[in-house]
């Protein structure tokens, strides 16, 4: 069966950066890319952007242009999305989601705090 | 941007009574494909977000067959035939044909 496996809880300063990672299994994973979205507290749900398993185009949120990198390890079946420059109010639960528009399946999200 | 804006954005609902929330778009979904991208998920409490209805009325395999969602253009709606005490959570619609994809603000489902 599907699944998306992400990588732990973080807890970050403001100016630091994080790498959050959604491990795939249960199916071909260069054939559907990687999409991140995020919620903060209490919030609603803000896409982030996609990234391609097959060849690493990408596409981001203008708001996340130039603080945001989204990658893919092939060999691994993982997705990557790192962020830099963190603020407080980067403060939320990152999910990992199949597919570049489907988001059939999700990861089971990443609470990433920033705090000082 | 796409705007997609929902309502009501708080439902009160009986069990066993159907219940609909409305999302609209600030411009057609119709993509140049000729497909509408426009999904329906559901969010429970402590989880994360699980896709119900694909491209406006495609139910997922493993949702039950009390949901649907309709609509074209830029007016959308999903329907709960008889709402059981399962459906409580907050219900988002999100539009996946014009970049950025957007998330309507969702509405809070509640007995």
């Amino acid at each position: 069966q599907v699944q998306l496996v992400q990588s732990e809880t973080e807890v970050k300063k403001p100016g630091a950066s994080v790498k959050v990672s959604c491990k795939a299994s249960g199916y071909t994973f260069s054939r559907y890319g990687i999409s991140w979205v995020r919620q903060a507290p209490g919030q609603g749900l803000e896409w982030m952007g996609w990234v391609s398993s097959y060849n690493d185009d990408t596409n981001y949120a203008q708001k996340f242009q130039g603080r945001v990198t989204m990658t893919t390890d092939t060999s691994t079946s993982t997705g990557y999305m790192e962020l830099r420059g963190l603020r407080s109010d980067d403060t939320a639960v990152y999910y990992c989601a199949r597919g570049l528009r489907d988001f059939e399946y999700w990861g089971q999200g990443t609470l990433v705090t920033v705090s000082s | 941007d796409v705007v997609m804006t929902q309502s009501p954005l708080s439902l009160p609902v009986t069990l066993g009574q159907p219940a609909s929330i409305s999302c609209r778009s600030s411009q057609s979904l119709v993509h140049s494909d000729r497909n509408t991208y426009l999904n329906w998920f559901q969010q429970r409490p402590g989880q994360s977000p699980r896709r119900l209805i694909y491209q406006v009325s495609n139910r997922d395999s493993r949702v039950p067959d009390r949901f649907s969602g309709s609509g074209s253009g830029t007016d959308f709606t999903l329907k709960i035939s008889r709402v059981e005490a399962e459906d409580v959570g907050v219900y988002y619609c999100m539009q996946g044909t014009h970049w950025p994809w957007t998330f309507g603000q969702g509405t809070k489902v509640e007995i």
